[in-house]
């Protein structure tokens, strides 16, 4: 079946920038999302890219989109303890998604 | 992993009437389970967080007398939709949150209201 994979874990210091990598299958995806769930809570949209841009930015988020290789990653900049939480990608027509990275940011 | 089902996986419906979907967690035992509906080609979102033994706590703009959220036991979690209509036609997914606060997500309810 198609699948979208990421890695589980990252740890990073206060102020430096997190990359969270993601691989997909679908090449059909029309949208490719990214979601954050902060402890106890349900999956947030945090931010989404369309199947035919290379690149988003807002604010300290940027995404980067390889379709060719099929992989999808986040940025963010200047990484704050408030952005400890995991992060989930999915694509958008069958609704599959990562298993969700787990950021770990220490001060 | 563990395994999160939802029952049933599509449903149509005449406007007007109800409709219940199940969630379940068949190998652990789930605190909180999340709803969550989408409508085609759009992202997922969050309708209420639905906590074993307490009120569902709904997301702004989700009318908590609509969308009726219970969860009654550690394993199960219903929505029930009242008085649907077509516009309440969407994908449905549930998830569960495990002791890690890892995510499990259910296959996904159709419903489809005539």
């Amino acid at each position: 079946g198609e699948d979208v994979e990421q890695s589980l874990f990252l740890s990073v210091r206060e102020g430096d920038s997190s990359v969270i990598n993601c691989t997909y299958t679908d090449s059909s995806s029309t949208y490719l999302y990214w979601y954050k769930q902060e402890p106890g809570a349900g999956l947030q949209l945090l931010t989404y890219i369309f199947s035919n841009m290379d690149m988003k930015q807002d604010q300290r988020l940027t995404v980067l989109l390889n379709k060719k290789d099929k992989h999808l990653s986040l940025r963010i900049a200047d990484t704050q303890t408030g952005d400890s939480a995991i992060y989930f990608c999915a694509e958008n027509d069958d609704m599959r998604f990562g298993a969700g990275t787990r950021l770990t940011v220490k001060p | 992993g563990a395994v999160v089902s939802q029952h049933p996986s599509w449903v149509i419906c005449k406007s007007g009437t109800s409709v219940k979907i199940e969630c379940r967690s068949l190998d652990f035992q789930a605190t909180t389970m999340f709803w969550y509906r989408q409508f085609p080609k759009q992202s997922l979102m969050l309708m209420a967080t639905s906590n074993e033994g307490s009120k569902a706590t709904y997301e702004q703009g989700v009318e908590k007398d609509k969308f009726l959220i219970n969860h009654a036991s550690l394993t199960l979690s219903t929505l029930t939709v009242t008085s649907a209509h077509p516009e309440d036609s969407s994908f449905y997914i549930c998830s569960a949150s495990g002791n890690h606060n890892e995510q499990f997500f259910g296959p996904g309810t159709r419903l489809t209201v005539l």
